[in-house]
């Protein structure tokens, strides 16, 4: 049972938008602590798609979006691409455990 | 460029030790907090430990406490991960990660190493 709830599965259309929740607690995001979101390819490590909530890194297309309210956050894709079936993660600070923490993971398949 | 290469992964009976190391370049090694990330077969991303830029912070998830230990050697620009009583469950990839800021090593990661398998059977 992950700190970070995600959903497991979504899925969408080429083209389509699609969004990933990411519920947190009063300990993590609710105490305004950033959520990253990172991006996982089949048998590849993970790669940071947004930090600190909002922020793209460079060479990030702008169809990746990410916002923040209250106790949770979300991952937005617009434009939904075959490359884009991947498995994706959130992660925050939590300060009743002192520690990172990740959400369970969340896979996108591109119908 | 930066890279992150781990190595020491293997095969270890249960209760046995393990000391894994990530080997960093391309950056200023010695200014830059860096996690043990690992991810079980099949399963999600979990984080392990991070260790403050020189070494004088450290904290765990309650998982491997008391049985981990992350340390580095600044002048080698090197992390390690001695990994004492492994346990089954302690199976999985282990990935050495980068902070992305020097002064806050709760920020995200910005680089990834390929992951070093560790496989804890009798």
């Amino acid at each position: 049972q992950s700190v970070l709830t995600q959903p497991p599965s979504v899925s969408g259309a080429p083209g389509q938008r699609v969004t990933i929740s990411c519920t947190g607690s009063s300990s993590n995001i609710g105490a305004g602590y950033d959520v990253h979101w990172y991006q996982q390819l089949p048998r590849t490590a993970p790669k940071v798609l947004i930090y600190a909530n909002n922020n793209r890194p460079s060479g990030v297309p702008d169809r990746f979006s990410g916002s923040r309210s209250g106790t949770s956050a979300s991952l937005a894709i617009t434009g939904l691409q075959a490359e884009d079936e991947a498995d994706y993660y959130c992660q925050s600070y939590d300060n009743s455990l002192s520690g990172s923490v990740f959400g369970g993971g969340t896979k996108l398949t591109v119908l | 460029q930066v890279q992150l290469v781990e190595s020491g992964g293997g095969v270890v009976q249960p209760g046995r030790s393990l000391r894994l190391s990530c080997a960093a370049s391309g950056f200023t090694f010695s200014s830059y907090g860096v996690h043990w990330v690992r991810q079980a077969p099949g399963k999600g991303l979990e984080w392990v430990a991070v260790i403050s830029y020189d070494g004088s912070n450290k904290y765990y998830a309650d998982s491997v406490k008391g049985r981990f230990t992350i340390s580095r050697d600044n002048s080698k620009n090197t992390l390690y991960l001695q990994m004492n009583s492994l346990r089954p469950e302690d199976t999985a990839v282990y990935y050495c990660a980068k902070c992305q800021t020097y002064y806050d090593f709760w920020s995200a990661v910005d680089y990834w190493g390929q992951g070093t398998l560790v496989t804890v059977s009798s």
